[in-house]
């Protein structure tokens, strides 16, 4: 059983599009994060969420926008893709914040061209 | 600038020799926490160090912590090829409600069959 899953793993979109990867954990986990990973490999949180509501928005464009339908679920929506937005996003999981060991996803590369 | 660094950036070792990594970080921590992550992959939570713990093991792993030097190391113990990826070390600086780990700049680990 996958304890973290991302939908789609690849994603390749024309600049100016709109997109959304869908993450799911079946840890029962209450918090869910949303990381960006650039071509240096440097991992950074954009988003993190506790029992579906919004903790963490670190200064993310708002053209990101996360939504938590319910505590096992964290999507995220782009509109209007740049350029820059091409990386990998990962999603990860945690019992109980940052006090615990994080459960991260497979990832979904981006390319926006 | 990074909370985390890590050093060396790239190591490369023989099959069964031991490796280490340093991470140095600025600010006082709640935890510090190894990652990680094959080519590809979502990153794989290791081990998860306490400020007021000095060292801990795992398997073939041993961490430490100098929090006067703001600095943690990882031990790999007689390295296998499988071990070659990417090492992070992430610190928990959580204060007046702003959890989040941050994440370092990562140590490239090639062994050598």
């Amino acid at each position: 059983d996958t304890a973290v899953s991302q939908t789609p793993k690849y994603l390749v979109t024309q600049m100016g599009n709109d997109k959304s990867i869908k993450c799911e954990q079946n840890l029962g986990h209450d918090t869910m994060y949303w990381y960006k990973q650039d071509s240096k490999k440097f991992l950074k949180i954009m988003f993190s969420y506790n029992n579906k509501e919004l903790i963490i928005n670190e200064t993310v464009p708002n053209r990101f926008s996360p939504k938590s339908p319910d505590k096992a679920h964290l999507n995220l929506h782009i509109n209007s893709l740049e350029l820059g937005d091409s990386a990998v996003y990962f999603c990860a999981s945690s019992q109980r914040g940052v006090a615990d060991e994080q459960f991260f996803g497979p990832g979904t590369r981006l390319t926006v061209l | 600038s990074q909370q985390g660094e890590e050093d060396p950036q790239a190591l490369s070792i023989q099959e069964g020799e031991n490796a280490t990594m340093n991470c140095s970080y600025k600010t006082s921590i709640n935890n510090l926490q190894w990652y990680r992550q094959n080519s590809g992959r979502g990153l794989v939570h290791l081990i998860l160090i306490r400020s007021n713990e000095r060292e801990k093991h795992s398997g073939r792993l041993r961490v430490t912590l100098d929090t006067s030097k703001k600095s943690s190391s990882l031990l790999i113990t007689a390295s296998r090829a499988a071990d070659t990826a990417s090492y992070f070390c992430a610190t928990d600086v959580s204060n007046f409600g702003n959890e989040k780990l941050t994440f370092g700049t990562g140590t490239r680990l090639t062994i050598i069959p």
